[in-house]
């Protein structure tokens, strides 16, 4: 089982510019997570997917992130155009609906928007 | 709006003494919490939960603590390792069909040898 598999590790961009973000969640899961981490907020949640359908955006910060679930075994969030105050780490996390709440978590996107 | 609180952003406990960690929340609808612990440069990784039911649950050398009047709960670390410095935590939960955790801001503990 390789895990939650989030690319890129890091990503360094200029403001106005436009960042995507990769999630390849464990097979089998079906629900999935996004997350972002910041010093005074943080592990807040974006927006959560059961199987691939949106469930919940309302943690989407505003009409600049997108995100999308194509299929059960991929995930994108978009930042368009990015601002300096989206340097964040992202993360996406994916569990069984319906089973406990110990979601597994991937090791993170580190975002610096300057 | 914070409902999920730990008020201490660091905490340096000597290994081998006891480590206590704490949490307030502030939606009493919240009736499952967790507790995650985070390495640099890693994802959160679940450690251990706890249900409105209870108000004790042990797992080794970790226990979590609810007091559901206070609205407070605490991850007690006993005896406290090297290994277990990191970043935890808290995370609390509706169960109303509602799959969203939502979490503090995290309390760094650092285990002195």
């Amino acid at each position: 089982d390789a895990g939650v598999i989030q690319s890129p590790r890091h990503e360094v961009t200029e403001m106005g510019q436009e960042v995507t973000l990769r999630c390849k969640p464990i097979s089998g899961h079906n629900s999935l997570f996004w997350y972002r981490q910041t010093m005074m907020r943080g592990l807040e949640l974006l927006i959560y997917f059961n199987n691939n359908v949106p469930i919940d955006d309302s943690g989407m910060p505003e009409d600049r992130f997108s995100a999308k679930m194509p299929n059960a075994s991929f995930s994108t969030l978009k930042i368009q155009p990015s601002e300096p105050r989206d340097s964040a780490v992202y993360f996406c996390a994916s569990k069984k609906r319906d089973s406990d709440y110990g979601y597994t978590f991937g090791s993170g996107t580190r975002l610096t928007v300057v | 709006d914070q409902q999920v609180k730990q008020n201490s952003p660091s905490l340096s406990v000597q290994e081998g003494r006891i480590s206590i960690l704490n949490c307030d929340y502030t939606n009493s609808m919240f009736d499952y919490f967790l507790w995650y612990k985070k390495y640099p440069a890693e994802g959160p990784t679940f450690l251990i939960s706890i249900s409105s039911i209870k108000d004790k649950n042990e797992d080794g050398r970790f226990t979590v603590f609810l007091n559901k009047s206070a609205k407070h709960l605490s991850l007690h670390i006993v005896p406290s390792q090297p290994g277990d410095s990191a970043v935890y935590f808290c995370a609390a939960v509706s169960n109303f069909g509602n799959e969203k955790l939502t979490f503090g801001t995290g309390t760094r503990l650092t285990i002195i040898p």
